[in-house]
């Protein structure tokens, strides 16, 4: 069975400042990892996704995540936040099977004051 | 091109009320899924279509029944609706051979 923790319901950084959503996962072989940004009241938007080549994955607006299989982790940075980054973040694993499920962690809301 | 559509938008039912929330994609994807998202515990999966013509139970199923009618529409039907039941639903699809999904804006539903 797979599972993901986000630790910190609730993030809160100045503008300018440093991003990092944490992530770990659990899972009985090598996962596929996702991260999504859901803006509010929309759906989900695919950030990035890690299936098993660099480990060092870039997404877009300026996001990255590293694999880190030791730490069982996929933490996702931004070097510069931004007023536009608030919404929520959600990281997901998928064992690749044939239906391909999602098991999602909890989700972080990300705060940006000016 | 509009990706994955839902409706309705919003949905207010009151308890034992009967619905469907439709779903629908037009990117020829092969599979697709219904998840609903409550505070603090992320999106769980409640169905899933791997292909036209199968469905199957995801974590959290009971309550619900759902009908893929053809490639493009996945619908999911709540027979007599709880207060449980409240809650956002997105539907999402995938492409055969890919591995991200691609989700709708969601279902708003209250039972009161």
């Amino acid at each position: 069975a797979q599972s993901v923790t986000q630790l910190g319901s609730h993030v809160s950084v100045s503008e300018g400042a440093l991003v990092l959503l944490r992530c770990n996962y659990s899972s009985s072989v090598p996962p596929y990892l996702f991260w999504y940004v859901q803006y509010p009241n929309q759906g989900l938007q695919l950030l990035l996704k890690y299936t098993s080549a660099a480990t060092l994955v870039k997404g877009i607006n300026g996001f990255e995540a590293e694999f880190k299989k030791s730490e069982t982790s996929f933490h996702l940075t931004k070097p510069s936040a931004h007023m536009r980054d608030a919404a929520e973040y959600f990281c997901a694993v998928s064992e690749g099977n044939a239906g391909n499920m999602l098991t999602f962690g909890g989700g972080t809301r990300l705060m940006v004051k000016p | 091109n509009a990706g994955v559509t839902q409706t309705p938008k919003f949905q207010v039912l009151k308890t034992g009320q009967s619905m469907t929330l439709q779903c629908a994609q037009d990117m020829n994807h092969n599979s697709m899924y219904w998840y609903r998202q409550d505070p603090g515990m992320g999106l769980r999966l409640i169905y899933y279509s791997a292909s036209e013509g199968t469905t199957d139970k995801g974590e959290v199923p009971n309550g619900y029944n759902v009908s893929r009618l053809n490639k493009r529409e996945f619908s999911l039907r709540l027979e007599s609706a709880a207060p449980s039941q409240t809650s956002v639903y997105f539907c999402a699809s995938r492409g055969l051979g890919k591995d991200e999904q691609y989700f709708g804006p969601g279902t708003r539903l209250t039972v009161t």
